[in-house]
């Protein structure tokens, strides 16, 4: 079965431990994501990769770490300066040359931080 | 700039039509999506219109797009309970594979 997975379902940290989320795709996408979910904010885009060895800051990523060794996989580490990381991450992964660019999603991650 | 707003809760009775609102601000977006989530889970794409149409039908959703406004709508006709979920609205920038969603609304199906 091809799909994305992101592992696990439910973290939890201590204040100022950094923590790594990892995200894994067999569907041969060139572009994967990293999104995090508030409530009543909708989705906010932290990071995002093209292509294995190449990545992009999205909208808030300050606090925020990523690597693209290979295409399947692209973790994020939630360092310990972000000030808030106590939210739902998702992961995605899209087509990167595609006109409607339609993004897989994960089933995500929720982090807290006590 | 970019911005994406819903309104953020909509209620309806079974088997009625549902009607979800979202404008947006950036006229050169290329493509718009509707995806739903449910509790705890992923986005799943719905179903998304080209900037250059103005309806797209696809079973029990309609598609509407009003591009002078910046106005898009998704209807679900003949609601079930199954459709209670958060839907978002997203929007496709003209250049890159970014997408911008807005902050969801809450569909409530009472039986």
């Amino acid at each position: 079965d091809g799909g994305i997975t992101q592992s696990p379902k439910y973290l939890f940290r201590k204040e100022g431990q950094n923590v790594t989320l990892s995200c894994e795709q067999n569907l041969n996408h060139d572009a994967m994501y990293w999104y995090r979910q508030d409530p009543g904010q909708g989705l906010r885009l932290i990071y995002y990769s093209q292509i294995v060895n190449d990545f992009q800051k999205g909208d808030i990523a300050e606090g925020y770490s990523v690597s693209r060794e290979k295409k399947e996989s692209f973790p994020l580490t939630v360092t310990s300066a972000q000030k808030n990381p106590t939210a739902f991450y998702l992961c995605a992964s899209s087509i990167a040359a595609s006109f409607v660019n339609e993004q897989f999603f994960g089933p995500g991650t929720r982090l807290t931080v006590l | 700039g970019e911005d994406v707003e819903q309104s953020l809760f909509l209620s309806v009775r079974e088997g009625d039509s549902s009607v979800i609102n979202c404008t947006y601000t950036d006229s050169s977006s290329t493509y718009l999506y509707w995806y739903k989530q449910e509790p705890g889970a992923g986005l799943q794409l719905l179903t998304y219109i080209f900037s250059n149409m103005d309806m797209k039908q696809d079973q029990r959703l309609t598609v509407l797009l009003n591009k002078k406004d910046k106005h898009l709508s998704l209807r679900i006709a003949d609601t079930q309970t199954g459709d209670s979920a958060i839907y978002f609205c997203a929007e496709r920038m003209e250049y890159g594979n970014k997408l911008v969603f807005g902050a969801g609304t809450i569909l409530r199906v009472k039986s």
